[in-house]
Protein backbone atom coordinates (compact mmCIF):
# COMPACT_ATOMS: atom_id res chain seq x y z
CA UNK A 1 0.00 0.00 0.00
CA UNK A 2 1.67 3.56 -1.06
CA UNK A 3 -1.07 5.27 1.28
CA UNK A 4 -2.33 7.36 -1.93
CA UNK A 5 -6.04 7.06 -1.91
CA UNK A 6 -7.91 6.88 -5.46
CA UNK A 7 -11.66 6.91 -5.35
CA UNK A 8 -13.70 5.54 -7.68
CA UNK A 9 -11.77 2.47 -8.55
CA UNK A 10 -14.19 1.61 -11.25
CA UNK A 11 -16.68 3.62 -13.26
CA UNK A 12 -18.24 3.04 -16.35
CA UNK A 13 -19.84 6.11 -17.80
CA UNK A 14 -21.28 7.14 -21.10
CA UNK A 15 -20.14 9.80 -23.86
CA UNK A 16 -20.98 12.88 -23.06
CA UNK A 17 -21.34 12.69 -19.83
CA UNK A 18 -18.54 14.45 -16.90
CA UNK A 19 -16.64 12.74 -14.29
CA UNK A 20 -14.92 13.70 -10.86
CA UNK A 21 -11.94 10.93 -9.76
CA UNK A 22 -10.80 12.06 -5.97
CA UNK A 23 -6.98 11.48 -4.81
CA UNK A 24 -5.70 11.96 -1.26
CA UNK A 25 -1.65 12.24 -1.01
CA UNK A 26 0.05 10.09 1.10
CA UNK A 27 0.26 11.47 4.67
CA UNK A 28 2.75 14.94 4.46
CA UNK A 29 2.78 14.75 0.92
CA UNK A 30 2.40 18.17 -0.60
CA UNK A 31 2.54 17.44 -4.32
CA UNK A 32 0.12 15.40 -6.05
CA UNK A 33 0.35 14.59 -9.74
CA UNK A 34 -2.21 12.67 -12.35
CA UNK A 35 -1.60 10.56 -15.02
CA UNK A 36 -3.31 8.90 -17.86
CA UNK A 37 -2.23 4.99 -18.91
CA UNK A 38 -4.47 3.78 -21.94
CA UNK A 39 -4.77 0.38 -23.18
CA UNK A 40 -1.23 -1.36 -23.95
CA UNK A 41 0.36 2.56 -23.89
CA UNK A 42 2.65 4.13 -21.41
CA UNK A 43 2.32 6.67 -18.74
CA UNK A 44 1.36 10.10 -20.07
CA UNK A 45 1.64 12.95 -17.30
CA UNK A 46 -1.33 15.05 -17.17
CA UNK A 47 -0.64 17.59 -14.40
CA UNK A 48 0.85 18.41 -10.95
CA UNK A 49 -0.05 20.83 -7.92
CA UNK A 50 1.99 21.87 -4.87
CA UNK A 51 0.19 22.32 -2.13
CA UNK A 52 -2.71 23.95 -3.58
CA UNK A 53 -0.79 25.50 -7.13
CA UNK A 54 -0.76 24.37 -10.33
CA UNK A 55 2.84 23.99 -10.79
CA UNK A 56 3.95 21.90 -14.27
CA UNK A 57 0.78 20.63 -17.36
CA UNK A 58 1.60 18.17 -19.71
CA UNK A 59 -0.30 16.99 -22.41
CA UNK A 60 -4.24 17.71 -20.63
CA UNK A 61 -7.02 18.18 -22.44
CA UNK A 62 -8.60 21.52 -22.46
CA UNK A 63 -11.95 18.95 -21.53
CA UNK A 64 -9.90 18.00 -18.16
CA UNK A 65 -9.42 19.71 -15.40
CA UNK A 66 -7.78 19.39 -11.75
CA UNK A 67 -7.24 21.19 -8.39
CA UNK A 68 -5.89 20.56 -5.59
CA UNK A 69 -7.85 21.54 -1.86
CA UNK A 70 -6.70 23.37 1.29
CA UNK A 71 -6.73 19.65 2.93
CA UNK A 72 -4.40 18.44 0.29
CA UNK A 73 -6.77 16.05 -1.37
CA UNK A 74 -6.98 16.68 -5.62
CA UNK A 75 -10.02 16.16 -7.96
CA UNK A 76 -9.38 15.30 -11.59
CA UNK A 77 -12.44 16.37 -13.61
CA UNK A 78 -13.09 14.69 -17.09
CA UNK A 79 -16.03 16.15 -19.49
CA UNK A 80 -17.76 15.79 -22.62
CA UNK A 81 -16.15 12.09 -22.61
CA UNK A 82 -15.18 10.57 -25.07
CA UNK A 83 -14.36 6.61 -25.82
CA UNK A 84 -11.12 7.46 -26.29
CA UNK A 85 -10.98 8.60 -22.92
CA UNK A 86 -11.13 4.95 -21.32
CA UNK A 87 -7.98 4.81 -19.20
CA UNK A 88 -6.70 3.98 -15.78
CA UNK A 89 -6.00 7.54 -14.38
CA UNK A 90 -3.44 7.36 -11.86
CA UNK A 91 -2.92 9.65 -8.81
CA UNK A 92 0.52 10.23 -7.52
CA UNK A 93 2.15 12.09 -4.59
CA UNK A 94 5.45 13.32 -2.91
CA UNK A 95 6.74 15.23 -0.34
CA UNK A 96 8.01 18.31 -1.89
CA UNK A 97 7.80 19.64 -5.70
CA UNK A 98 11.00 19.61 -7.15
CA UNK A 99 12.96 17.09 -9.17
CA UNK A 100 14.15 14.21 -7.68
CA UNK A 101 11.33 13.65 -4.90
CA UNK A 102 9.85 10.14 -4.73
CA UNK A 103 6.63 9.89 -6.44
CA UNK A 104 4.17 7.16 -5.31
CA UNK A 105 1.95 6.13 -6.98
CA UNK A 106 -2.31 5.28 -5.77
CA UNK A 107 -4.30 1.97 -7.58
CA UNK A 108 -6.00 4.36 -9.72
CA UNK A 109 -9.21 4.45 -11.23
CA UNK A 110 -10.23 2.58 -14.45
CA UNK A 111 -12.43 4.83 -16.61
CA UNK A 112 -14.58 2.95 -19.12
CA UNK A 113 -16.61 5.07 -21.41
CA UNK A 114 -19.38 3.54 -23.70
CA UNK B 1 10.35 18.67 -23.45
CA UNK B 2 12.02 15.55 -21.93
CA UNK B 3 11.59 12.76 -24.42
CA UNK B 4 12.33 8.96 -23.28
CA UNK B 5 12.56 5.85 -25.06
CA UNK B 6 12.87 2.57 -23.56
CA UNK B 7 14.23 -0.84 -25.50
CA UNK B 8 12.85 -3.69 -26.30
CA UNK B 9 9.25 -3.31 -25.91
CA UNK B 10 9.14 -7.08 -24.92
CA UNK B 11 11.90 -9.16 -23.60
CA UNK B 12 11.57 -12.66 -22.85
CA UNK B 13 14.46 -14.70 -20.98
CA UNK B 14 14.90 -18.07 -19.18
CA UNK B 15 14.41 -18.34 -15.20
CA UNK B 16 18.27 -17.47 -13.56
CA UNK B 17 19.57 -15.62 -16.78
CA UNK B 18 19.91 -11.68 -16.47
CA UNK B 19 17.57 -9.39 -17.80
CA UNK B 20 18.57 -5.64 -19.18
CA UNK B 21 16.16 -2.86 -20.16
CA UNK B 22 18.06 0.35 -21.79
CA UNK B 23 16.79 4.09 -22.00
CA UNK B 24 17.43 7.35 -23.22
CA UNK B 25 16.49 10.56 -22.65
CA UNK B 26 17.00 14.10 -24.49
CA UNK B 27 16.67 16.66 -21.95
CA UNK B 28 20.59 17.27 -20.25
CA UNK B 29 18.84 18.99 -16.83
CA UNK B 30 17.21 15.35 -16.01
CA UNK B 31 18.51 14.52 -12.74
CA UNK B 32 16.70 11.98 -11.49
CA UNK B 33 15.75 8.20 -12.92
CA UNK B 34 13.53 6.16 -11.28
CA UNK B 35 12.66 2.86 -11.96
CA UNK B 36 8.96 1.11 -11.85
CA UNK B 37 7.29 -2.53 -11.98
CA UNK B 38 3.62 -2.43 -12.63
CA UNK B 39 1.86 -5.80 -12.59
CA UNK B 40 -1.43 -6.16 -15.10
CA UNK B 41 -4.17 -3.74 -13.35
CA UNK B 42 -1.96 -2.57 -10.57
CA UNK B 43 -0.19 0.88 -9.88
CA UNK B 44 3.09 1.20 -10.81
CA UNK B 45 6.05 0.43 -7.97
CA UNK B 46 9.31 2.01 -7.81
CA UNK B 47 11.64 -0.88 -7.64
CA UNK B 48 15.18 1.50 -7.86
CA UNK B 49 16.57 5.04 -8.40
CA UNK B 50 19.04 6.82 -9.51
CA UNK B 51 20.33 10.48 -9.35
CA UNK B 52 22.33 12.36 -11.71
CA UNK B 53 26.04 12.81 -9.27
CA UNK B 54 25.80 8.56 -8.93
CA UNK B 55 26.64 6.48 -11.77
CA UNK B 56 25.48 2.99 -10.49
CA UNK B 57 23.42 1.62 -7.76
CA UNK B 58 22.71 -2.17 -6.78
CA UNK B 59 19.75 -3.44 -4.50
CA UNK B 60 19.98 -7.27 -4.27
CA UNK B 61 19.52 -8.32 -7.67
CA UNK B 62 18.46 -5.34 -8.81
CA UNK B 63 21.12 -2.75 -10.53
CA UNK B 64 20.92 0.87 -12.43
CA UNK B 65 23.78 2.29 -14.26
CA UNK B 66 23.60 5.64 -15.79
CA UNK B 67 25.66 7.42 -18.41
CA UNK B 68 25.02 11.25 -18.29
CA UNK B 69 27.66 12.19 -20.86
CA UNK B 70 25.73 9.64 -23.37
CA UNK B 71 22.45 10.74 -21.61
CA UNK B 72 21.30 6.84 -21.08
CA UNK B 73 20.40 4.42 -18.03
CA UNK B 74 20.20 0.75 -17.70
CA UNK B 75 17.97 -1.48 -15.41
CA UNK B 76 19.91 -5.03 -14.52
CA UNK B 77 18.04 -7.46 -13.11
CA UNK B 78 20.64 -10.79 -12.24
CA UNK B 79 19.20 -14.14 -11.46
CA UNK B 80 15.26 -13.54 -12.80
CA UNK B 81 12.65 -15.04 -11.81
CA UNK B 82 8.77 -15.73 -12.38
CA UNK B 83 7.42 -13.27 -10.12
CA UNK B 84 9.94 -10.49 -12.20
CA UNK B 85 6.99 -10.55 -15.12
CA UNK B 86 5.89 -7.57 -15.18
CA UNK B 87 5.97 -4.47 -17.25
CA UNK B 88 8.67 -1.92 -16.25
CA UNK B 89 9.18 1.29 -16.90
CA UNK B 90 12.46 4.01 -16.90
CA UNK B 91 11.43 7.48 -16.19
CA UNK B 92 13.59 11.14 -16.54
CA UNK B 93 12.36 13.93 -14.05
CA UNK B 94 12.98 17.24 -15.28
CA UNK B 95 13.24 20.41 -13.26
CA UNK B 96 11.18 23.23 -14.05
CA UNK B 97 12.39 26.29 -12.83
CA UNK B 98 10.64 29.18 -14.42
CA UNK B 99 7.48 27.33 -11.97
CA UNK B 100 9.26 24.63 -9.64
CA UNK B 101 7.01 21.91 -10.67
CA UNK B 102 8.52 18.39 -11.63
CA UNK B 103 7.56 16.37 -14.91
CA UNK B 104 8.52 12.78 -14.56
CA UNK B 105 8.41 11.60 -18.57
CA UNK B 106 8.25 7.66 -18.76
CA UNK B 107 9.37 5.81 -21.12
CA UNK B 108 6.86 3.65 -23.16
CA UNK B 109 7.70 0.10 -20.77
CA UNK B 110 9.24 -3.11 -21.43
CA UNK B 111 7.06 -6.09 -20.75
CA UNK B 112 9.65 -9.06 -19.17
CA UNK B 113 8.61 -12.65 -19.48
CA UNK B 114 10.49 -14.99 -17.07
CA UNK B 115 10.10 -18.37 -18.38
CA UNK B 116 10.02 -21.16 -15.56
Amino acid sequence: DSGVTQTPKHLITATGQRVTLRCSPRSGDLSVYWYQQSLDQGLQFLIHYYNGEERAKGNILERFSAQQFPDLHSELNLSSLELGDSALYFCASSVGRSSGNTIYFGEGSWLTVV
Amino acid sequence: GENVEQHPSTLSVQEGDSAVIKCTYSDSASNYFPWYKQELGKRPQLIIDIRSNVGEKKDQRIAVTLNKTAKHFSLHITETQPEDSAVYFCAASTPHYSNAGNMLTFGGGTRLMVKP
